[in-house]
């Protein structure tokens, strides 16, 4: 069975870089066909999807956070990651760290992590 | 703003069937089969429920169903249960630049 677990600070200060990995387990990132991604969800709010990456590095970021994100694999370590730049308190949310899966493409997010819950105050 | 459009809230009584829509565009809901629906329980990560409009992952129950019409999805929940109380989220991808747009989501209540 796929897990996937979110590991990394919560708390973070304004401006500063929120750094997050995702470690996948009962699966390999790079013998997949699949995207991995990450969804974040501010407190008492919706979904909202920040990019995704594949295990040859290829990545898409949301337009509206492409300035501030960085997102890798390391398949040597079966995990990928998330960094945002200068941090707002608009960045507190719960982040996801899910698979994007599809039978003809990427469709659909079917393996979630449990979520980190990021805040950002000084 | 979410793109796209759910109710806020529907309820029903346990063993009702209850309809969620999901409202989006010809760009989104309206160009792709690929609306997928999710469940979220207080606390918890979302379960995927629905994918490609109307596919049902293994281990859901055929009390959920999905379905399309034109630019709107449609979650059915029939024989409502009290395990069902959740809020549900649809998504779609869409040939916008956010490549996947979530709804603002609805709770579901049973009475």
């Amino acid at each position: 069975q796929l897990q996937l677990q979110e590991s990394g600070p919560g708390l973070v200060k304004p401006s500063e870089t929120l750094s997050l990995t995702c470690t996948v387990s009962g699966g390999s990132i790079i013998n997949s066909n699949y995207y991995w991604g990450w969804i974040r969800q501010p407190p008492g709010k919706g979904l909202e999807c920040i990019g995704t990456v594949f295990s040859s590095g290829n990545t898409y970021y949301n337009p509206s956070l492409k300035s501030r994100v960085t997102m890798s694999v390391d398949t040597s370590k079966n995990q990928f990651s998330l960094r945002l730049t200068s941090v707002t308190a608009a960045d507190t949310a719960v982040y996801y760290c899910v698979r994007v899966g599809g039978s003809t493409g990427w469709y659909y997010f079917d393996y979630w992590g449990q979520g980190a819950l990021v805040t950002v105050s000084s | 703003q979410s793109a796209l459009t759910q109710p806020a809230s529907v309820s029903g009584s346990p063993g009702q069937s209850i309809t969620i829509s999901c409202t989006g565009t010809s760009s989104d809901v309206g160009g792709y089969n690929y609306v997928s629906w999710y469940q979220q329980r207080p606390g918890k990560a979302p379960k995927l429920m629905i994918y490609d409009v109307s596919n049902r992952p293994s281990g859901i129950s055929n009390r959920f169903s999905g379905s399309k019409s034109g630019n709107t999805a449609s979650l059915t929940i029939s024989g409502l249960q009290v395990e069902d109380e959740a809020d549900y989220y649809c998504s779609s991808f869409t040939s916008g630049s956010t490549l996947y747009v979530f709804g603002s989501g609805t709770k579901v209540t049973v009475l």
